[in-house]
């Protein structure tokens, strides 16, 4: 079955370095959504790339969709402890862009100041 | 503008016996998804209602049912609980489709003692 994976799993950084989590999908995606979830927090929506190739900048946070739609990465720059968490990609089942979305297993973040 | 909010935020129950959750989502939003996060992972679809009925279903057994009712909330109820029942259960709202991302609840904590 359609399949998400993250790479690393676990990322321990110091603070001011910078940070990048992967993501694979097995099947080409519509789009591609990023969520953080804080420990013992919920999920929460950071963004959705929908263009192949795109990219989209928040603040310290870069987001790229890859040319074939199967693969993305988030990238912080100069990471602070307010960064600290899990970060998921997450994309929608089949070619659609409704209901299931798959979650990939997740990146933690741990910042030592 | 309120949040997703979801009731109880603890429950402790025991093998066999009968949970429901409940879901209230954002203001505006109609559509309403279930998810089942364990310890360590990323969250796994169980199932997402619009218009008051289930439009798809995730890999989990029929012990998991759910409700949507005219003023868009949600229940989840769970059947003849199992210890691997314990997680933590997210719902999550949309408009339609889910085209901007989901906004998640802060969860239910459920643990099958």
């Amino acid at each position: 079955g359609q399949q998400v994976m993250q790479i690393p799993q676990y990322q321990h950084v110091q603070e001011g370095e910078d940070f990048t989590t992967y993501c694979n999908s097995s099947t080409t995606l519509s789009n591609i959504q990023w969520y953080k979830q804080r420990p013992g927090g919920h999920p929460v929506f950071l963004i959705q790339l929908v263009k192949s190739g795109e990219v989209k900048k928040q603040k310290r946070l870069t987001f790229q969709f890859g040319e074939a739609k199967k693969n993305s990465s988030l990238h912080i720059t100069a990471t602070q402890t307010t960064d600290v968490g899990t970060y998921f990609c997450a994309g929608p089942r089949g070619s659609g862009n409704t209901g299931k979305l798959i979650f990939g297993q997740g990146t933690t973040l741990q910042v030592k100041p | 503008d309120a949040g997703v909010t979801q009731s109880p935020t603890h429950l402790i129950k025991t093998r066999g016996q009968q949970v429901t959750l409940r879901c209230s989502p954002k203001s505006g939003h109609d559509t309403v998804s279930w998810y089942q996060q364990a310890l360590g992972q990323g969250p796994q679809f169980i199932f997402q209602y619009y218009e008051e009925e289930e439009r798809q279903r995730g890999n989990f057994p029929d012990r998991f049912s759910g409700h949507q009712f005219p003023n868009y909330s949600s229940e989840l109820n769970v059947n003849a609980l199992l210890l691997g029942d314990s997680a933590l259960y997210l719902c999550a709202s949309s408009l339609a489709g889910g085209t901007y991302g989901y906004t998640f609840g802060s969860g239910t904590r459920l643990t099958v003692v």
